[in-house]
């Protein structure tokens, strides 16, 4: 069965490094997402991408954060720099139409 | 403003018993709606969905129901088994310029024992 993939599963930083996260989609899914889940809440849009263009990031803390999807398939999410606040799982997922598919997640901590 | 709540922080359940799952939502404009599994350290896993122009779905043990009046869906897992304990999320789509983009509640501790 097919499946976002994604990595690291975990990353531990200082505050002020930068970090990044990859993610993988379910091949042929045009678009993707990522998302912030922090503890004891649903996880959170962070920004969204219709092949390499994106759709949604009104959310997402331009300041610090970033994302790509150069060629519309695979997508890298980068912090710089990160916060203490930034600690959360990021989630990717990808979908044909109205349901989603979520990866495995990266657990950041950030120190 | 949380426009989906799950008020029920959590819910525990005898194995072989019935499992309902609530979810409230105050935007009209959501007409897709889903539930999500999620155990510790994994990512969510989708369960089940239903349209606004339904108002029940059902696939094996997991019923979906939405009620759009009260704005409100409920997840019923019959018979509920150990392996059920997770955080149950659920999820609504607004469709349109919104198309794909999901607002989720807080989720809620589903614990089954055996």
């Amino acid at each position: 069965e097919a499946e976002v993939a994604q990595s690291p599963r975990y990353k531990i930083t200082e505050k002020s490094q930068a970090v990044a996260f990859w993610c993988d989609p379910i091949s042929g899914h045009a678009t993707l997402y990522w998302y912030r889940q922090i503890l004891g809440q649903g996880p959170e849009l962070l920004v969204q991408f219709q092949d390499e263009s994106v759709v949604d990031d009104s959310q997402l803390p331009k300041d610090r954060f970033s994302a790509e999807r150069l060629k519309g398939v695979d997508s890298t999410l980068k912090i710089q720099p990160a916060e203490l606040g930034d600690s959360a799982m990021y989630l990717c997922a990808s979908s044909l139409d109205r349901g989603q598919y979520f990866g495995p997640g990266t657990r950041l901590l950030v120190l | 403003d949380q426009q989906v709540k799950q008020n029920s922080p959590s819910l525990s359940v005898q194995e072989g018993r019935i499992s309902i799952l609530n979810c409230d939502y105050t935007n009209s404009m959501f007409d897709y709606f889903l539930w999500y599994k999620k155990y510790p350290a994994e990512g969510p896993t989708f369960l089940i969905s239903i349209s606004s122009i339904k108002d029940k779905n059902e696939d094996g043990r997991f019923t979906v129901f939405l009620n759009k009046s009260a704005k409100h869906l409920s997840l019923h897992i019959v018979p509920s088994q150990p392996g059920d304990s997770a955080v149950y999320f659920c999820a609504v789509n607004a469709g349109g310029t919104s198309y794909g983009k999901l607002t989720f509640g807080q989720g809620t501790i589903l614990t089954v024992h055996p």
